[in-house]
């Protein structure tokens, strides 16, 4: 049973041009969600997270947004460049402290065509 | 150098070998966690740590042994290895349970 859904396995995207990355959730008690980021041969690396207190956050071309009410969360990078080729994962919890274990999704690979 | 490291990078093992998976992490970080990745399953927790000496089961602990005698190091066992055991198996650290994890590089094992 797959709590956190990524159902676009791969998304091609034109440099300059805005990547929207998504994710679906069947589980109302998670709270907290983290996008992580994946190039071949290296671990994932922590891009950016929000709880469900805000239904959006920035940090610089990225921003996630969240619908709770919807179960999806989105990844927007703006303007995409070559360096965003990579898997992103996006991750739940029901919180961001304690002992809940976070459940990620399958993945979408992303490939910024130069 | 300050980070977290995983050896082997890559590993062949026969099926009913015992094989372990090295895991450093020079931050201090009270939580260690092991994760798989396949194809189609995404990340998923075999294991994690939340202190020296405390470990708890993830999503996937069958055929897993894991140790945290001391805070920096968590090995990951198999008792004995099979073919469904093939997989990238990723060690992370963090300092708060759910918040930025760090990863290492990855193992990739193949049991043949």
């Amino acid at each position: 049973d797959q709590q956190v859904k990524q159902n676009s396995p791969s998304l091609s995207v034109q440099e300059g041009r805005i990547s929207i990355l998504n994710c679906d959730y069947t589980n109302s008690m998670f709270d907290y969600f983290l996008w992580y980021k994946k190039y071949p041969a290296e671990g994932p690396t922590f891009l950016i997270s929000i709880s469900s207190i805000k239904d959006k956050n920035e940090d610089g071309r990225f921003t996630v947004f969240l619908n709770k009410s919807a179960k999806h969360l989105s990844l927007h990078i703006v303007p995409s460049q070559p360096g965003d080729s990579a898997v992103y994962f996006c991750a739940a919890s029901p919180t961001n402290f304690g002992n809940e274990k976070l459940t990620f999704g399958t993945g979408t690979r992303l490939t910024i065509i130069p | 150098d300050a980070g977290i490291t995983q050896s082997p990078r890559y590993k062949i093992t026969e099926t009913g070998r015992q094989v372990t998976l090295m895991c450093h992490q020079t931050w201090s970080h009270s939580y260690m966690f092991w994760y798989r990745q396949d194809l189609g399953h995404g990340l998923r927790l075999i294991y994690y740590s939340a202190a020296a000496d405390i470990t708890d089961k993830g999503e996937v602990p069958d055929g897993y042994v894991v140790s945290r005698s001391k805070t920096e190091n968590f090995p990951l066992t198999l008792e004995s290895a099979t073919r469904s055991q093939t997989s990238v198996y990723f060690c992370a650290s963090s300092e708060v349970m759910n918040t930025e994890a760090f990863f290492g590089q990855g193992t990739r094992l193949t049991v043949v």
